[in-house]
């Protein structure tokens, strides 16, 4: 089948330690992209990527890095800088296509980070 | 840039009756417009989206949305509702030169027997 997988589910961390969240697709899509859930309020855009080698800062990127080496993986790193990284971790795909915005996006299950 | 209000945070409705979710957004072009559900700790799936043509759109669990301009509106509908229905509902816009998405903060809907 294919999909999306985040992995892990739930993972727990000190303050102060960098984390990578890992995200895997196998739809052949080109598009990758990397959210955060805080409760009561929207999905906010972390990074993306449109193309392997290449990712764009989205609305919230501070305290974040994220790769893009094969087109199938687009890890996201939470590192000591980010201020307040308890919350939902959502990765999703899309196809790509030319009309940017009529790309479905896709989602995976999500990571629950919580930073003790 | 755009932005999304979802009106209504937590909806109570009954099994079998009928439901409605409020979506506005605001955008200066025509928008690309998405409502996706999330059950509680998984991901979001795709209900269905507008990008143009047929102001009615149908999407997956006999869900349906109407866009109407006029209103800057893209409410989500579902004449008969289910407990399966139960879940957390986001509506999306996203302009026509850009691969953001902006995202409501999203609806509750509980379901009562």
């Amino acid at each position: 089948d294919g999909g999306i997988t985040q992995s892990p589910k739930y993972l727990f961390r000190k303050e102060g330690q960098n984390v990578t969240l890992s995200c895997e697709q196998n739809l052949n899509h080109d598009a990758m992209y990397w959210y955060r859930q805080d409760p009561g309020q929207g999905l906010r855009l972390i990074y993306y990527s449109q193309i392997v080698n290449d990712f764009q800062k989205g609305d919230i990127a501070e305290g974040y890095s994220v790769s893009r080496e094969k087109k199938e993986s687009f890890p996201l790193t939470v590192t000591s800088a980010q201020k307040n990284p308890t919350a939902f971790y959502l990765c999703a795909s899309s196809e790509g296509s030319l009309r940017l915005s009529t790309d479905t996006q896709y989602f995976g299950p999500g990571t629950r980070l919580t930073v003790l | 840039a755009q932005s999304v209000t979802q009106p209504d945070i937590h909806i109570t409705v009954s099994e079998g009756a009928s439901l409605e979710l409020r979506c506005n957004y605001s955008y200066g072009a025509t928008p690309y417009l998405f409502w996706y559900v999330q059950s509680p700790g998984q991901g979001l799936q795709l209900l269905l989206k507008y990008f143009s043509g047929d102001t009615l759109v149908q999407g997956i669990k006999g869900f349906e949305a109407e866009f109407k301009r006029s209103q800057s509106s893209f409410n989500l509908r579902k004449p008969s509702v289910h407990w399966s229905d139960a879940a957390e509902y986001f509506c999306a816009v996203g302009p026509s030169n850009d691969y953001k998405l902006s995202f409501g903060a999203g609806t509750t809907v509980t379901v009562r027997a």
